[in-house]
């Protein structure tokens, strides 16, 4: 069955500290992973993907085939990252390009 | 603003009664996707159009369930006899059809079902 888990709900962290948040996967294909983005009042929109491999907003995360991994990382948090975060996959090269979503992680991050 | 735009953006509605909402998705675009998310949950799929053919219906998409996308453009999803469960954010969203197009979002419709 194709699912994204997201175990943490909330993550809190103090500006300038790290933040990792999880996400894992299962799918039988070769998927392509995405983290949505979700700021107070605003509608969900593209954080990245990881056929880009860039960074946004500070922002990295790595597919780890292996593990079935692609957490999202930044090394210094600011207190405008402060949203909800989902990881979404979809199928490479898919008809359809629907997206499956994890169940979200609010970040918190205090000043 | 030249995004996804959802219409109505809120909707109270009585058990048994009907609703329709309104997409319209980015001019350019030629996939229209709908979903759902209740609270505390992730968004779901519920089906998709390639110009105006609904190529995919999940499984979570009822009889009570009917979407259309007429002329490729905007595109309407009617809930029939809304259920109570049927209470939720309904989100639309566009994109090209090339290989990985980004879904770009539109701001939902919450629909609240007494």
């Amino acid at each position: 069955a194709q699912r994204v888990t997201q175990p943490e709900k909330l993550l809190s962290v103090f500006k300038g500290a790290p933040v990792e948040l999880k996400c894992n996967y299962s799918y039988s294909g070769s998927p392509e992973l995405f983290w949505y983005v979700q700021y107070s009042r605003q509608r969900l929109q593209l954080l990245l993907r990881h056929i880009s491999r860039e960074s946004i907003k500070g922002f990295t995360a790595d597919l780890n085939k292996g593990e079935t991994s692609f957490h999202l990382k930044k090394p210094f948090a600011q207190e405008e990252d402060s949203a909800m975060y989902y990881c979404a996959l979809s199928r490479v090269n898919g008809n359809t390009g629907k997206l499956i979503f994890g169940q979200g992680t609010t970040l918190q991050v205090k000043p | 603003d030249t995004g996804v735009s959802q219409d109505p953006r809120h909707k109270i509605t009585k058990r048994g009664q009907n609703v329709t909402f309104r997409c319209d998705p980015i001019s350019e675009h030629n996939r229209l996707y709908w979903y759902r998310q209740t609270l505390g949950q992730g968004p779901e799929f519920l089906t998709y159009f390639q110009n105006e053919a609904q190529l995919e219906k999940s499984r979570l998409l009822s009889d009570r369930f009917s979407a259309e996308r007429p002329k490729g453009s905007f595109s309407t999803l009617e809930i029939q006899r809304t259920e109570q469960g049927d209470s939720a954010m309904y989100l639309c969203a566009s994109s090209l059809s090339q290989a990985g197009g980004t879904q770009y979002f539109g701001p939902g419709t919450r629909l609240l079902v007494l």
